[in-house]
């Protein structure tokens, strides 16, 4: 079945610190990538995804490029805030399932300190 | 604006009781889902439909329950053969003809404890 892993937090950064989460999946046929983010006390919101072997994803500074030869869905920025402090969660659903039966990972709790 | 509302923020109940949480949505979505949410683990399946009238069995749908009579609601029933449902209670939405390509609409969650 599909599987999503993802860096064990938490993470704990200084502002203006570059920021790498990494994610690796394991899916049949070729699924979509996507990033949440659950900022404490709220729901998850979509933070960018990828549709497509080296699609990649960004927005608000945070980008993911969908690497098929490595599996893998890495969460970057170049210089966090504070106000970046949340659960980030990489989830991954594929033509075999509908939307709402995308497998997620465990979620890294990032703090970013001013 | 649009989105999806769930109630109460916080519920309380004892053991031994069902208690409904609530899900409505405004965007005109065929399908809803509800996940639940644990300390440090990922979102978990509970239940899910993809029209009025229907629904299926997520991954962990033991103790639980549902219902579909509107398009708009999907309330959750956490009933008291639920071992361990102190929990923070996820629902979400996604849009018509939803492919794999479209991600999930979440509300802001229902936290759950029984004592």
């Amino acid at each position: 079945g599909n599987s999503v892993t993802q860096m064990e937090g938490p993470v704990t950064l200084s502002e203006e610190a570059f920021l790498t989460i990494n994610c690796t999946y394991t899916a049949t046929g070729y699924p979509s990538l996507f990033w949440y983010v659950q900022y404490p006390g709220e729901g998850l919101q979509l933070l960018l995804k990828a549709t497509k072997a080296d699609d990649k994803g960004s927005n608000k500074g945070f980008e993911a490029t969908y690497r098929k030869e490595t599996t893998s869905f890495h969460l970057e920025k170049g210089s966090v805030q504070v106000s970046d402090s949340a659960v980030y969660f990489c989830a991954l659903s594929d033509a075999y399932t509908n939307a709402g039966k995308s497998t997620f990972g465990d979620g890294t709790t990032l703090t970013v300190k001013p | 604006d649009g989105g999806i509302t769930q109630s109460p923020k916080y519920l309380f109940r004892k053991e031994g009781q069902n208690v409904t949480l609530s899900c409505e949505q405004n965007l005109n979505h065929d399908a809803m889902y509800w996940y639940r949410q644990d300390p440090g683990q990922g979102l978990r399946l509970i239940y899910y439909s993809q029209i009025v009238n229907d629904f299926q069995k997520g991954d962990i749908a033991e103790g639980y329950s549902v219902s579909r009579e509107k398009k708009e609601s999907f309330p959750l029933t956490v009933t008291s053969a639920q071992k361990n449902p102190t929990a923070f209670y996820l629902c979400a939405s996604s849009p018509p003809g939803a492919s794999y390509n479209s991600p999930l609409h979440f509300g802001n969650g229902t936290r759950l404890t029984v004592t």
